[in-house]
């Protein structure tokens, strides 16, 4: 079954700089969250969107944006990036909004600054 | 307020043997759901088992249990039969009404031969 794709998978970046993460949903799903995880952390929430419009927002800095597309692909820019944003970021999709949606995860986006 | 707690960081459990991974709560919605995830040493986050509030039964999902109290506002998971590729970190979470889903600390565990 197909699952989340986050691209790319790794990405290092120098302090500054700016940087875009990809996250294709499960086909058919119409959310996407975004998630923060530094090193021995637990996942902080970001942001989420549901049909293309924020729906959520949590501790995601004013130096990221995020959208989504048309066709439901989600995209996370980062600008003037610190050595604090070092992390693992995850997407996840849900079908629907709501405490009873289940979110599966994509494999994550490991973003180094230097 | 920590919405999400997981009080055991680590945890060891002999191959073939149940563990249960401790987990409680905190809100005053009457509707949430209650999520477990593994993350392994690769990075990914998997889904493991789902407890809706207002579920009656328990939730499996083959090894997984979920054991739901409610009034404790606890939501234990069980992993029967422990295998050594379960080592790994465990995440329980939580969604109210928004869509902001809150996760615990988490809690290593460590499947010895």
């Amino acid at each position: 079954a197909a699952g989340v794709i986050q691209s790319p998978r790794h990405l290092i970046k120098e302090k500054r700089e700016t940087a875009t993460l990809k996250c294709y949903p499960i086909p058919r799903h119409d959310t996407v969250y975004w998630y923060q995880q530094g090193p021995g952390q637990d996942p902080q929430f970001l942001i989420s969107f549901y049909e293309k419009m924020q729906s959520d927002k949590g501790s995601i800095p004013d130096r990221f944006s995020a959208q989504q597309f048309s066709d439901y692909h989600s995209e996370l820019n980062m600008s003037s990036l610190e050595l604090g944003d070092s992390a693992l970021y995850f997407c996840a999709s849900s079908l629907g909004v709501g405490p009873n949606t289940e979110a599966f995860f994509g494999q994550g986006t490991r973003l180094t600054v230097v | 307020a920590q919405k999400i707690t997981q009080t055991q960081p680590g945890m060891f459990v002999q191959e073939k043997e149940a563990v249960t991974l401790d987990c409680t709560y905190d809100t005053s919605d009457p509707s949430y759901g209650l999520f477990w995830y593994k993350q392994p040493s690769s990075g990914e986050m998997i889904f493991l088992i789902y407890q809706g509030s207002y579920d009656q039964q328990n939730a499996t999902e083959g090894r997984y249990s979920l054991n739901f109290q409610k009034a404790r506002k606890s939501a234990n998971l069980v992993i029967s039969a422990s295998q050594l590729g379960d080592s790994a970190m465990y995440f329980c979470a939580m969604r109210e009404d928004n869509n902001d889903m809150r996760f615990g600390a988490g809690t290593r565990l460590t499947v010895k031969p």
